[in-house]
């Protein structure tokens, strides 16, 4: 597509579910990657792929975040147990060449009650 | 996180007044970037930055690459209704991550 595409653009969920949000990333961009936007602040990174292997994961808070990319395309990050500090805009991003400022989605905007 | 410290934290001006923000760092960034966010959107890149000192435009927004490395302004000359919204400052690592500043809001009342 034209652009990065996140979807779902809102989730609500309950304390202790397990959520995926996912990411369609820009044709032909090798490099992808997570951030996490808590209200009021700037983006936090998460982890950066390149290609199908995680390059950087040194952001994601704890074990209960996980995320792939098995066919260098299309990501998707998992957490489970969710806790209510959870509660933020999931960003992901993307680009053909990494030294260049990324293409930033719309986020999934995540709510755990 | 880390975060870089960006000021003003909000500014609240007059349509065709010029605009400037800065933001700091306590350590080098070997690029530095400018986006502006949207309610509900991602952040679009403004503007970017490769080289100490550089002084770098984008229509009516211009950025500098401070001398030591810790440190960008920019400055947004005649804003318009349009110009509303938060900028962000980034600093980029060398593993591709984009460390952020705390932002600035902008309002502009016609």
């Amino acid at each position: 597509g034209a652009g990065v595409s996140q979807t779902p653009s809102n989730k609500v969920t309950e304390k202790g579910k397990y959520v995926e949000l996912r990411c369609d990333p820009i044709s032909g961009h090798t490099a992808l990657y997570w951030y996490r936007q808590s209200l009021g602040q700037g983006p936090e990174f998460l982890i950066y792929f390149q290609g199908t292997g995680a390059a950087d994961d040194s952001g994601l808070p704890n074990d209960r975040f996980f995320a792939v990319r098995p066919e260098g395309s299309v990501s998707t990050l998992k957490i489970q147990r969710t806790e209510r500090g959870d509660s933020a805009v999931y960003l992901c991003a993307s680009s053909f060449d990494s030294n260049y400022g990324y293409t930033f989605g719309s986020g999934t905007r995540l709510t755990v009650v | 996180g880390q975060q870089l410290n960006q000021s003003p934290q909000s500014m609240f001006i007059q349509e065709g007044e010029d605009v400037s923000m800065n933001c700091t760092s306590s350590s080098i960034f070997n690029t530095w970037l400018w986006y502006k966010q949207d309610p509900g959107e991602g952040p679009v890149l403004l503007i970017a930055l490769y080289k100490a000192g550089e002084l770098t435009s984008n229509g009516r927004l211009t950025a500098q690459f401070g001398i030591t490395r810790k440190d960008s302004f920019l400055n947004i000359s005649a804003s318009i209704p349009s110009d509303v919204g938060i900028y962000f400052c980034a600093g980029l690592r060398a593993t591709n991550k984009l460390i952020f500043g705390t932002g600035t809001l902008l309002a502009v009342q016609p």
